[in-house]
């Protein structure tokens, strides 16, 4: 079972700033993703990493950046904040290799709200 | 490009009967992987059932199995015998495991269950 920590778990901030959310894993997965989701929708794929210094957009990327410095830490960069960011940020991982059945572990996810 | 595809905004299910939830998909990569996620109203993701695509045959996990048909580009979910705890958001999803390694979700299915 992976460890993933999502700081903050709650975040309310004006537009214009800049935010960083941090999601660390303990497992050693080399697979890591951030996914935004707004209650009871879909869940939009923002970057995923497949390993340190290795980055890759998804589908929802052009506003934030992310970096993978560390295995373990895959922090997301909002880096100016607009209410149309309010919204809830998951981290998830995912083991590599052939045998593994793909399940993706999340975090908690960090709840922001840009006003 | 890939693509997940749920028509089924919301679903009624009476107790102890079985439901099937539709998703159909789109890639161009020859290798991936499908899954189907439950979110309950608390919030959390849980990994339900995973299907690899050259597997010959359909997944099953307890009361849930996969239905595969790797020519129609379809993998519907069905759960047996409902029981009221499955009432949550259920999500399709797929990875690419050559090329993109992009995971990405489907807009989700709303199961209710009924005593």
């Amino acid at each position: 079972e992976a460890d993933i920590y999502q700081t903050p778990r709650y975040l309310v901030i004006g537009t214009g700033k800049k935010i960083t959310l941090e999601c660390s894993q303990t497992m050693g997965h080399d697979k890591m993703y951030w996914y935004q989701q707004d209650p009871g929708m879909e869940l939009h794929l923002i970057h995923y990493s497949y390993g340190v210094n290795s980055t890759e957009k998804g589908d929802l990327s052009s506003e934030s950046t992310v970096s993978r410095i560390r295995t373990e830490h895959f922090p997301l960069t909002l880096e100016s904040a607009r209410p149309s960011h309010t919204s809830q940020y998951l981290c998830a991982t995912k083991e590599s290799g052939t045998v593994n059945t793909g399940e993706l572990f999340f975090g908690e996810g960090s709840r922001l709200t840009v006003l | 490009a890939q693509k997940i595809t749920q028509t089924q905004p919301g679903m009624f299910v009476q107790e102890k009967e079985a439901v099937t939830l539709d998703c159909t998909y789109d890639t161009s990569d020859p290798s991936y992987g499908l899954f189907w996620y439950k979110q309950p109203s608390s919030g959390e993701m849980i990994f339900l059932i995973y299907q690899g695509s050259y597997d010959q045959q359909n997944a099953t996990e307890g009361r849930y199995s996969l239905n595969f048909q790797k020519a129609r580009k379809s993998a519907n979910l069905v759960i047996s015998a409902s029981q009221l705890g499955d009432s949550a958001m259920y999500f399709c999803a797929m990875e690419a495991t050559s090329g993109t390694y992009k995971y990405i979700f489907g807009t989700g299915t709303r199961l209710k269950v009924l005593a």
